[in-house]
């Protein structure tokens, strides 16, 4: 059974740094590009970025909007997928989601529950 | 970037009638492997996102085929046949066939 899991959200004051994990399962992460994708409340879903797997070079890519803020890394000997993010704003206030999209699967067809990041003073 | 623009945002339906949802993309999504990278989502409250349609019309695995997706180029269509009251939340269209990957505003289904 896939499964993604996402830990890492809470409370963050406006300029701090937060690290989200995906722990996944069910799968072969290794072959799996790792998507993040955002919903403030009240707001669309949002595409983040993406990290690609190793026969890929880990090929990263982000959201413009971002302003490179934010990084994906991933470990693979341990099938997680990270997000870090770094000159937190109130507008990163969102439920962040991890999704994977494998080499012979749809994008985005299991997503993780999602993990709360609240950025205020 | 692709903009996908999505009609109406909002709507109501009786259960047991059809819906209808557009999605028309800013640039064509068929791509040189002759498939069409459009796919559709469902946001239900206090749910992760899941996959309805992949590749316009195909239905995902476990998707009632009440279900329906169809279009081509730029201009695609989401057809529940007979809306059912799980049925409610935010349906998106996304498009996968270049970065950054993009939504559409989403539209609101509510039951009568």
């Amino acid at each position: 059974e896939v499964q993604l899991v996402e830990s890492g959200g809470g409370l963050v004051q406006p300029g701090g740094s937060l690290k989200l994990s995906c722990a996944a399962s069910g799968f072969s992460f290794n072959d799996s590009a790792m998507h993040w994708v955002r919903q403030a409340s009240g707001k669309g879903l949002e595409w983040l970025g993406r990290i690609r797997g190793k026969a890929n070079n880990y090929a990263t890519a982000y959201a413009a909007s971002l302003k490179g803020r934010f990084t994906i890394s991933r470990d693979d000997s341990k099938n997680t997928a990270y997000l870090q993010m770094n000159s937190l704003e109130t507008e990163d206030t969102a439920l962040y989601y991890c999704t994977r999209h494998g080499t012979f699967t749809s994008p985005f067809d299991y997503w993780g529950q999602g993990t709360l990041v609240t950025v205020s003073s | 970037d692709i903009v996908m623009t999505q009609t109406p945002l909002s709507l109501s339906v009786t259960p047991g009638q059809p819906a209808s949802i557009s999605c028309k993309s800013s640039q064509s999504l068929l791509y040189s492997d002759g498939k069409t990278y459009l796919f559709w989502y469902l946001l239900k409250p206090g749910q992760p996102p899941q996959l309805l349609i992949y590749e316009v019309s195909n239905r995902f695995s476990g998707v009632p085929d009440r279900f329906s997706g169809s279009g081509s180029g730029t201009d695609f269509t989401l057809k529940i046949s007979r809306v059912e009251a799980e049925d409610v939340g935010v349906y998106y269209c996304m498009q996968n066939i270049q970065l950054p990957r993009t939504f559409g505003q989403g539209t609101k289904v509510e039951i009568k």
